[in-house]
């Protein structure tokens, strides 16, 4: 069974920074792209980022480009997101997200984690 | 702002058939595959169709998905009351100069 934990959500200041984790088991993660989402309180969906199987292609959403890092760790099933200058704009629950079919990144968002609340503020 | 266009909301007795729209264009649903997701409340978001009209494993065909040319819809037949949630189309986006991925802003379906 596909099992993805996040971690690191926290309360943090504007212009701040915060690294979140997902620890992902049940399949064989170095095969599939990995993405994040996020849903700040009350509101939808928003695409993050995708970070390819063996990490050597990320992408970003524009309103994080530059801000954000997504990085992967295939000997210990480990996926990362690194957040910088953060604003209340950021506040929001983090998903992490598998993809459905092995190889390049499709967007088919097959498998969710519980997500991790991010908290902005002063 | 979404590109995507869904109404907000949908209402409809236990047993009773709804379908939810996703409006694009042809930068989006025109000329790409269509997810629609699950939120109940509380939890994670849960795919229920990709490739316009695919149900994973586990899905009841109760829930089905199609695609004419700039929309989509998802249809829900005997409706249930485990079915009150917020639902999510989803595609590419082509307009920009590297394209991304958008979600519509969501429909809530409440079973009266």
């Amino acid at each position: 069974e596909v099992q993805l934990l996040e971690s690191g959500g926290r309360l943090v200041q504007p212009g701040g920074s915060l690294k979140l984790s997902c620890s992902a088991s049940g399949f064989t993660f170095s095969h599939y792209a990995m993405y994040w989402v996020r849903q700040a309180p009350g509101r939808g969906l928003q695409y993050i980022s995708t970070i390819i199987n063996t990490g050597a292609v990320t992408d970003y959403a524009d309103s994080v480009k530059g801000r954000f890092t997504v990085s992967r760790d295939n000997s210990n099933n480990m996926l990362y997101l690194q957040m910088s200058r953060l604003s209340a704009e950021d506040t929001a629950v983090y998903y992490c997200v598998k993809e459905f079919s092995v190889g390049a990144p499709v967007w088919h968002f097959a498998s969710w984690g519980q997500g991790t609340l991010v908290t902005v503020s002063s | 702002q979404s590109v995507l266009t869904q109404p907000p909301s949908v209402s409809a007795a236990p047993g009773q058939n709804v379908t939810i729209s996703c409006s694009g264009s042809s930068s989006n649903i025109g000329n790409n595959y269509v997810s629609w997701y699950q939120q109940l409340p509380g939890t994670a978001p849960k795919v229920l169709i990709y490739d316009n009209s695919e149900r994973p494993s586990g899905i009841p065909h109760r829930f089905s998905g199609s695609k004419s040319g700039t929309s989509a819809t998802l249809g829900i037949t005997g409706l249930q009351t485990g079915d009150e949630a917020d639902y999510y189309c989803g595609t590419w986006d082509s307009s920009l100069s590297t394209g991304r991925y958008f979600f519509g802003p969501g429909t809530k379906v409440t079973v009266l």
